[in-house]
């Protein structure tokens, strides 16, 4: 069965660091990976996927998320952290193009 | 470009009530389209999905069903609403033929009193 972790629950950082949300999964077949970021009480917006092809995978608003196949893990990260960052990320992953499978999320705060 | 809406986007209503939201899209035809929810605090769960008109395939068996009548049309319906089906519903699309890349509404905030 695939499952995604999601290491952390609520994550903060200040305006300017570096970001780093961790992403775990388990797949029993090679899996298409997401990250979604959700604003409050709006829909998820995709950030970024990675499907095939280079493991380095660069999305919107300066984030990006590197595939480690041998770590299992899919982290997303981002250099210099805004105060419009703050939001829920969602890892998720499909195996081979099927349905999504969610993480439980992470909330991230930036501190001015 | 493709577009996806939800209505409403508030709703509170009262314990036994029934329900129906509703999600549309455009810009896009067949698409796959699903309904997932948001309870307070836990992460998304899969509710229902559609790879075409009067197809749905139910994740978890609950208080709710969905229909889609239309192409681009989905619709989730509660016969008699409980507490706890109170949470955040957030449609979505994904293109004919996939189920990975999804695209998701604005959502809908149902309180159940």
């Amino acid at each position: 069965a695939q499952s995604v972790t999601q290491l952390g629950s609520h994550v903060s950082v200040s305006e300017g660091a570096l970001v780093l949300l961790r992403c775990n999964y388990s797949s029993s077949v090679p899996p298409y990976l997401f990250w979604y970021v959700q604003y409050p009480n709006q829909g998820l917006q995709l950030l970024l996927k990675y499907t095939t092809g280079a493991t380095l995978v660069k999305g919107i608003n300066g984030f990006e998320a590197e595939f480690k196949k041998s770590e299992t893990s899919f982290h997303l990260t981002k250099p210099s952290a805004h105060m419009s960052d703050a939001a829920e990320y969602f890892c998720a992953v499909s195996p081979q193009g099927g349905k999504l499978i969610f993480g439980q999320g992470t909330e991230l705060s930036v501190k001015p | 470009s493709q577009t996806i809406h939800q209505w409403p986007a508030t709703l509170v209503q009262p314990v036994g009530s029934p329900l129906s939201l509703e999600c549309t899209v455009e810009g896009t035809s067949n698409p796959n389209l699903y309904w997932y929810r948001q309870a307070a605090g836990r992460g998304l769960q899969l509710l229902f999905y559609s790879v075409g008109i009067g197809q749905i395939s139910s994740e978890v068996p609950q208080n709710l069903s969905a229909s889609r009548p239309q192409d681009r049309q989905f619709i989730l319906s509660s016969k008699k609403l409980l507490l706890s089906d109170s949470g955040f519903y957030l449609c979505a699309w994904s293109m004919s033929g996939l189920l990975d890349t999804q695209y998701f509404g604005p959502g809908t905030r149902l309180t159940v009193l």
